[in-house]
């Protein structure tokens, strides 16, 4: 069946350096991803999205790339600061279906190092 | 300002006994969620409704159950058929193509 992962389930960065998450996905017919950031005890709340008709899209200190071909996601942090850290989830969804349920993968720990 | 509200923030609950966690959105979405997250993983989909007086199993829905009586509320109850309910509950909302999620900021749930 389809499944999101990601290939960290940790990440250690110093202070001011950039930060890489990554996701796989399985299913070619996911057409819109999105990034969430979920901070201890609190709701995931939503970063960036990304169309699969885009390869690329950059937000305020974030980029998303996609790359369809190998069916990767990845989320690009620059300049990493203490408030970065979080736990970040990528999800998968399917635009062209009336409904199709988000699919969201296990999630990366980010921890920020002074 | 629109959101959803989850009440309570924690919850605390005996041994055979059934819970009712609130969900509250305000963002006239048709779309509402419940996951469940325990330590260390993902989410995990427990129930959806794409609108009023309609709702779906999701993967984990065995010991919950739920009601949509209006747009704006997804109770969840926990019964006491659910043998391990000790975890964070996250409500959702979202268009009926499950754009613009939004989540609750949680219920955590422990068993005393």
């Amino acid at each position: 069946g389809e499944s999101v992962g990601l290939h960290l389930p940790t990440l250690s960065v110093q202070e001011g350096d950039n930060s890489i998450i990554n996701c796989a996905y399985s299913n070619s017919a996911s057409d819109y991803f999105i990034w969430y950031k979920q901070e201890s005890g609190k709701g995931p709340q939503f970063i960036i999205d990304i169309r699969s008709n885009m390869d690329k899209r950059q937000g305020q200190r974030v980029t998303v790339l996609l790359n369809k071909t190998v069916k990767h996601l990845s989320l690009q942090i620059a300049a990493t600061q203490p408030g970065d850290s979080a736990v970040y989830f990528c999800a998968e969804n399917r635009m062209k279906t009336s409904y199709d349920k988000v699919i969201f993968g296990p999630g990366t720990s980010l921890s920020v190092i002074p | 300002d629109g959101g959803i509200t989850q009440s309570p923030k924690y919850l605390f609950r005996k041994e055979g006994q059934n819970v009712t966690l609130s969900c509250e959105q305000n963002l006239n979405h048709d779309a509402m969620y419940w996951y469940r997250q325990d330590p260390g993983q993902g989410l995990r989909l427990i129930y959806y409704s794409q609108i009023v007086n309609d709702f779906q199993k999701g993967d984990i829905a065995e010991g919950y159950s739920v009601s949509r009586e209006k747009k704006e509320s997804f109770p969840l109850t926990v019964t006491s058929a659910q043998k391990n309910p000790t975890a964070f509950y996250l409500c959702a909302s979202s268009d009926p193509r499950g754009l613009g999620y939004t989540f609750g900021s949680g219920t955590r749930l422990t068993v005393v």
